[in-house]
């Protein structure tokens, strides 16, 4: 089947580096890649919407300065936490629509745990 | 008010029990709907779609209520490896899938 590839699946960085997570796909042509964020007990909530060689659309209350997303070509899209802060530590994953033999359905990464301490 | 709403639990049963789960969801344009399966810090995995008609795919059954924007799952002879959250997920527009926050289901030998 479709498969995304999420990479790194965890992390830890200091507060105020930055970091970057990679979305892949790898067996189709991911037109849109989604980015959410859950953090403990809760509901994945979608950052922001990003089409192949367009700028991203974020959702209301996520900082586009901050989360910075990158979708240069239809397999890989990136997400940099820039100066991150604890406050940013959460489970991110990406989910990425595309055409996979007839299918247009959502596949998502594997997520990345972020931790900042 | 919550664009999906499920009740979190946990529902806690016993093997071979049958459980239901209930989600709602407040707009009346949203177009799809979905069931997923989320385990212990691992990412969302599609369980089945949800339409008007019902669905059922071996011990799952899934139902969906336009008219009271309402969905449900049911799952029957719960088996232990059945046990993880699970999120009622609705399309509203342009692709965006939306998360319920989950319910937890754990099954007990």
């Amino acid at each position: 089947g479709a498969v995304v590839s999420q990479h790194p699946s965890w992390v830890i960085c200091k507060s105020g580096t930055s970091v970057k997570i990679e979305c892949r796909s790898l067996d189709f042509q991911a037109t849109t890649m989604f980015w959410y964020r859950q953090f403990p007990k809760q509901s994945l909530m979608l950052m922001a919407t990003s089409n192949e060689g367009s700028k991203a659309t974020y959702e209301q209350g996520v900082e586009k300065d901050k989360f910075l997303i990158n979708h240069a070509s239809l397999t890989l899209s990136t997400l940099t936490v820039t100066s991150a802060h604890p406050e940013d530590s959460s489970f991110y994953i990406c989910s990425a629509q595309g055409r996979y033999r007839s299918n247009y359905g959502y596949t998502f990464g594997s997520g990345t745990r972020l931790t900042v301490v | 008010r919550k664009e999906v709403e499920q009740d979190p639990g946990p529902f806690n049963v016993p093997e071979g029990a049958t459980v239901a789960f209930n989600c709602t969801y407040s707009n009346s344009a949203s177009q799809s709907f979905f069931w997923y399966r989320q385990d212990c810090r691992k990412e969302p995995k599609l369980l089945m779609s949800v339409y008007s008609s019902g669905n059922e795919d071996g011990r799952f059954t899934a139902q969906l209520n336009r008219a009271s924007q309402y969905i449900s799952l049911l799952i029957r002879d719960s088996k232990l490896s059945d046990s993880a959250t699970y999120l009622c997920v609705v399309i509203l527009y342009g692709n965006k899938l939306v998360f319920g926050a989950g319910t937890i289901l754990r099954v007990k030998s």
